[in-house]
């Protein structure tokens, strides 16, 4: 079975600070699919990226970027100057291709920028 | 596109009472999914369903069932409400379960049950 940790329950930075929400994954599967969703205030899961298992290419959106890593199962997630917008919670998540379960995710990372 | 629906986005129910959670979506998807959302557990998958006729369980089935007639709707039923069934509910969906595609989430349904 598949398990997603996301160890930081909540962080709390100032605005314009950098900030790493860390993401580490268990499966037996070789190809599987990662996943970030963001959670606003407002209750809506919206999808920030996906990464599958054989691109291990960090990718860079704005001021996002993740950092996918196999040899310690993890696929972390970096705020660079974070703002107040930033502030909700953040889901990891895995997808094993072919199965049909569905998503697993983590318990969710409270982020919290303030001014 | 209206993506995926979910009616209503509030409900409040008396222990014992049923009801169901409408899920549409206009986008064709093969693969559609119920989640609940409780504080401090993430999301946690109740049924899903890879085609219209086929449904199954996921991780947290109990107390709950579903049906997928057609393409676009895949509705979940609470047959006897109970407290511990008090959660946001998720439905989902997507292209296919084959590569990974993006799951779409619809808006929540805020359930109550006293």
């Amino acid at each position: 079975a598949q398990k997603v940790t996301q160890a930081q329950t909540e962080i709390s930075v100032v605005e314009k600070e950098d900030v790493t929400l860390d993401c580490v994954y268990e499966t037996r599967d070789t190809t599987y699919y990662l996943f970030w969703y963001k959670q606003p205030p407002s209750g809506e899961l919206v999808f920030l990226i996906r990464r599958n298992s054989f691109d291990e290419q960090n990718e860079i959106s704005g001021r996002y970027s993740w950092n996918f890593q196999k040899s310690t199962s993890s696929f972390n997630f970096t705020i660079t100057a974070s703002q107040v917008v930033d502030s909700a919670v953040y889901f990891c998540a895995l997808f094993i291709r072919g199965g049909a379960d569905g998503l697993t995710f983590g318990k969710g990372t409270h982020l919290i920028i303030q001014p | 596109n209206a993506g995926v629906t979910q009616t209503p986005k509030f409900q409040v129910l008396k222990t014992g009472q049923s009801m169901t959670l409408q899920c549409a979506q206009d986008m064709n998807h093969e693969y559609m999914s119920w989640y609940r959302q409780d504080p401090g557990m993430g999301l946690r998958l109740i049924h899903y369903s890879v085609g219209a006729g086929i449904t199954d369980q996921g991780e947290v089935p109990n107390g709950y069932n579903v049906s997928r007639s057609t393409t676009e709707d895949f509705p979940l039923r609470l047959l006897s409400a109970a407290p511990s069934q008090t959660s946001v509910y998720f439905c989902a969906s997507s292209y296919s379960t084959a590569s990974g595609n993006e799951q779409y989430f619809g808006p929540g349904t805020r359930l109550t049950v006293t």
